[in-house]
C-alpha cells in the first residue's frame, strides 16, 4: 500500500533562516505531488505542484521554492525565512486517485 | 477562476440531531467535488467525492449543479463526527485541489 511521510513534525527557525522540508511517497510511481499551506481561518492553499521530476509549477508568489529531485520525493524550500512564513505545510500525492496527505509540518518563524 | 465557499466556520449540534455542512462552488466547467476531514490530532483525510455517490460514516453529500452546492449531511450526528470539514473542487486532470476555509463541527453530548 501507498505511504507519504513528511518530515520533521514541528520546527522554529529565525528569521532569515534557510528552509528544508522534505516529503516522500512509497508504493507507488510517478504520483503528482503538492505542497499546501493551512492557514487558521484561510483554509489549505496549493504552493506547488509536480507531475514528474523536475517539473515544477507554483500557484502563487511567494518566498518559497520546490524541488522534485526523485520520482518520489518532493522539497519545499527557502532561502531565507520571513514571519508571514510561518504555518502548517502539507505534502500531498495522487495517482489516479484524489489527494492523499501528509502528517504536515508546523513551522514557526521567530 | 475556481472558488469554494463555506460560510460557516463552525457549526455546533448536539448529539443525534441532523447536521448539514454547506458548500457552494464556483467553476465553469464540470468539476469534480470532495469532502475531506481532518479529525484532532489525526492527517486531512477523503471523505467522500460526489462521484462515488455512496455513504461514509452516514455522511451523504449530492452534487446540485443549479445551485453550485455540494452540501455534506448526515441525519444523526455523533461526537466522534466532531473535526473539521473541509470541501474541495477539482476542475482538471492534475487533482489541483481548491479547497474551502473549512467549517469546525462540534457535536455535543
Amino acid at each position: 500500500s501507498q505511504t507519504i511521510h513528511q518530515w520533521p513534525a514541528t520546527l522554529v527557525q529565525p528569521v532569515g533562516s534557510p528552509l528544508s522540508l522534505e516529503c516522500t511517497v512509497e508504493g507507488t510511481s510517478n504520483p503528482n505531488l503538492y505542497w499546501y499551506r493551512q492557514a487558521a481561518g484561510r483554509g489549505l492553499q496549493l504552493l506547488f505542484y509536480s507531475v514528474g521530476i523536475g517539473q515544477i509549477s507554483s500557484e502563487v508568489p511567494q518566498n518559497l521554492s520546490a524541488s522534485r529531485p526523485q520520482d518520489r520525493q518532493f522539497i519545499l524550500s527557502s532561502k531565507k525565512l520571513l514571519l508571514s512564513d510561518s504555518g502548517f505545510y502539507l505534502c500531498a500525492w495522487a495517482g489516479g486517485s484524489p489527494l492523499h496527505f501528509g502528517n504536515g509540518t508546523r513551522l514557526t518563524v521567530t | 477562476a475556481q472558488r469554494v465557499t463555506q460560510p460557516e466556520k463552525l457549526l455546533s449540534v448536539f448529539k443525534g440531531a441532523p447536521v448539514e455542512l454547506k458548500c457552494n462552488y464556483s467553476y465553469s466547467g464540470s468539476p469534480e467535488l470532495f469532502w475531506y476531514v481532518q479529525y484532532s490530532r489525526q492527517r486531512l483525510q477523503l471523505l467522500l467525492r460526489h462521484i462515488s455517490r455512496e455513504s461514509i460514516k452516514g455522511f451523504t453529500a449530492d452534487l446540485n449543479k443549479g445551485e453550485t452546492s455540494f452540501h455534506l449531511k448526515k441525519p444523526f450526528a455523533q461526537e466522534e463526527d466532531s473535526a473539521m470539514y473541509y470541501c474541495a473542487l477539482s476542475g482538471g486532470s492534475n487533482y489541483k485541489l481548491t479547497f474551502g476555509k473549512g467549517t469546525l463541527l462540534t457535536v455535543n453530548p
